[in-house]
């Protein structure tokens, strides 16, 4: 069965410093990824798909098949990264139904 | 252009009473999704619209949960009998329906959801 996994809750950094917020991801078929961010009082908005292999706010992320991996990365966190992230994965098909993860929440300390 | 909008966004029901929360896409969106957030949790998929057709409830919890679009815009999801484990955040979400490679992807665009308490 289709699943995502955010084991992190909870990921506090420094200002500055690196963050790695972790996806792996359960799935037969050709899995396409996402990374959605919720920041306070906001609605849920898409940050980044794999598709497309872009970096957005200075986020990245690598779909990894062997490691059925979709880690978030960012070199240089900033204050207003604080905020909810989760990894969406889309297993509907041409239908596009979404699973996500429980949510990260990634908090970037002054 | 606007986005998704959700109404009420807070709702207090006692144990019991049926509720009724709407969601308006975005215009000329086909596709609509609605989700269920409980607290600590990621969205969970409860229904999928094509247009004014519901082509998948397969995470509809119960049959107290039923969805509708009938002029496939706005959709209404509504509750019977609320029970106090249906407390969550109600999320809707609108896509536009791509065509040729991409057909059936694209972003899913999101509303800020209805909260609901059930007493």
């Amino acid at each position: 069965a289709q699943r995502v996994t955010q084991p992190e809750k909870l990921l506090s950094v420094f200002k500055g410093a690196p963050v790695e917020l972790k996806c792996n991801y359960s799935y037969s078929g050709s899995p396409e990824l996402f990374w959605y961010v919720q920041y306070s009082r906001q609605r849920l908005q898409l940050l980044l798909r794999h598709i497309s292999r872009e970096s957005i706010k200075g986020f990245t992320a690598d779909l990894n098949k062997g490691e059925t991996s979709f880690h978030l990365k960012k070199p240089f966190a900033q204050e207003e990264d604080s905020a909810m992230y989760y990894c969406a994965l889309n297993y509907g098909g041409s239908q596009g139904n979404l699973i996500f993860g429980k949510g990260t929440k990634l908090s970037v300390k002054p | 252009g606007a986005g998704v909008s959700q109404s009420p966004r807070y709702k207090v029901a006692k144990r019991g009473q049926d509720v009724a929360l709407r969601c308006d896409p975005i215009s000329g969106h086909v596709s609509l999704f609605w989700y269920q957030q409980a607290l600590g949790q990621g969205p969970e998929f409860l229904t999928y619209f094509q247009n004014e057709a519901q082509l998948d409830k397969s995470g509809l919890p119960s049959d107290r949960f039923f969805a509708e679009r009938p002029e496939g815009s706005v959709s209404t999801l509504k509750i019977q009998r609320t029970q106090q484990e249906d407390s969550a955040v109600y999320l809707c979400a609108s896509r536009r329906l791509t065509s040729g490679r991409a057909y059936g992807r694209g972003d899913q665009f999101f509303g800020p959801g209805t909260r609901l308490t059930v007493l």
